[in-house]
């Protein structure tokens, strides 16, 4: 069964510092998406970042990066010179096999930036 | 632009009232999405419109009717609701494989 996870619960980084949000997956389907959401105190799910199974190069958004190793089945974000405002939850999700439409969400990783 | 407005930003009603949620996006997305988020949980899905057809109900109360009067308004009509049921209620919209999110209804049921 398809699964994603993410081991860490809460993280800490210094502002400025980059760090690194674990995230693995399980799937049997050789075409898959895997996506990043940032969602903020506020409530809001923001869209980051997206890797395809197929993409040939990890995925970058600004300072946002998508550390895609497909053997390893792990797809780690990167978010490089922290600011204050990356404290937030982060998610890490999968498209559902052979559905256009459901997501599988991991557990999330709340991330504190320190001043 | 991705935006995905929500009203109202709070919502508190009583187990007897009718209330409704709205949902509206304008960048001609062809999906449309409601989900539940309980605290320190990631969001459940919970019903998907395509062009304007329920596609998917994932088991939801009845207490919970969905409605899209068209390709850009999603509506969520709560009625008899539990306190269980207080949670982020989120909605979303796609045209191909990214979901985008609005900010979301905070809804207490006392």
């Amino acid at each position: 069964a398809q699964k994603i996870t993410q081991t860490q619960p809460g993280m800490f980084v210094q502002e400025k510092e980059a760090v690194t949000l674990d995230c693995t997956y399980d799937t049997s389907d050789p075409s898959y998406g895997l996506f990043w959401y940032k969602q903020p105190s506020s409530g809001e799910m923001i869209f980051l970042i997206y890797q395809g199974s197929y993409d040939q190069q990890n995925a970058t958004e600004g300072r946002y990066s998508l550390n895609f190793q497909k053997a390893r089945k792990s797809a780690n974000l990167v978010i490089s010179a922290s600011q204050l405002g990356d404290s937030a939850m982060y998610f890490c999700a999968m498209r559902e096999e052979g559905s256009s439409y459901k997501l599988i969400f991991g557990s999330g990783t709340r991330l504190l930036v320190r001043p | 632009d991705t935006e995905v407005t929500q009203t109202p930003k709070h919502l508190v009603m009583g187990m007897t009232n009718k209330k409704s949620l709205k949902c509206e996006q304008h960048m001609g997305h062809r999906a449309m999405y409601w989900y539940k988020q309980k605290a320190k949980k990631p969001p459940e899905l919970m019903f998907v419109y395509s062009y304007e057809k329920l596609s998917i109900n994932e088991s939801v109360p009845s207490r919970f009717s969905p409605e899209c009067p068209n390709s850009s308004l999603l509506n969520l009509h709560l009625h008899a609701l539990q306190p269980e049921d207080s949670a982020l209620y989120l909605c979303a919209s796609s045209q191909d494989r990214t979901q985008y999110f609005g900010p979301g209804t905070r809804l207490l049921v006392l």
